[in-house]
């Protein structure tokens, strides 16, 4: 079946530092592959996304890239600010189950000054 | 700014009351969704929509129902809510992103409170 295993939080950087967040997944097929962000209060909003192999999704300076070979989609950012303090969710779509999404459990980031 | 309105965004209610938790999105999206949000973060699809009269449930089990008479509004209802019921609820819709992706729009959630 379709899963998503995600780095376990909370995380604490100081601002500037580098951030990864891991994220592995399970799929029958060729899964899509994103990460969500959710601030305090808020719904999930669309970080950034690969829909095949070898693709790097990229938005306000996060990246990760589609490695089917290891099956991961890490999430990086070179320097983080305060600002991006907030709950990261993995998370994959797959056409086989009606694009259906499988979220991972979400990984909390506190940047602090 | 999202087109996928969800109110009320806060409810604190006595237990055993009835409540419907309202969503409706702009966007013409067939497939909508319900989550459950957990004090420690984690999702919980609880029901899902593919079209107009078409309901499911989800992998949690949700003593909630839904309906979907309108493309636009996917309401919640709890008939007698109790303070196991207490949480965060997400509703969704799935758009089309290109390359054979799709992808959610989320509102903004309402935090559901039974005292």
């Amino acid at each position: 079946g379709n899963s998503v295993t995600q780095m376990e939080g909370p995380v604490t950087l100081s601002e500037e530092a580098f951030l990864t967040i891991n994220c592995t997944y399970t799929a029958t097929g060729y899964p899509s592959l994103f990460w969500y962000v959710q601030y305090p209060g808020e719904g999930l909003q669309l970080l950034l996304k690969a829909t095949k192999a070898d693709d790097k999704g990229s938005n306000k300076g996060f990246e990760a890239t589609y490695r089917k070979e290891t099956t991961s989609f890490h999430l990086e950012k070179g320097s983080v600010q305060v600002s991006d303090s907030a709950v990261y969710f993995c998370a994959l779509s797959d056409e086989n189950t009606g694009n259906q999404f499988y979220f991972g459990t979400g990984t909390s980031l506190t940047v602090i000054p | 700014e999202a087109d996928i309105y969800q109110t009320p965004r806060y409810l604190v209610i006595g237990t055993g009351k009835k409540i419907t938790l309202e969503c409706s999105q702009t966007m013409g999206h067939d497939k909508m969704y319900w989550y459950q949000q957990d004090p420690g973060m984690e999702l919980h699809l609880i029901h899902y929509s593919y079209g107009v009269n078409s309901t499911e449930k989800g992998d949690l089990s949700s003593e909630s129902t839904v309906s979907r008479i309108r493309t636009e509004h996917f309401p919640l209802t709890l008939e007698s809510a109790r303070p196991s019921h207490t949480s965060q609820y997400l509703c969704a819709s799935s758009e089309y992103l290109g390359q054979g992706s799709y992808g959610y729009t989320f509102g903004s959630g309402t935090r559901l409170t039974v005292v």
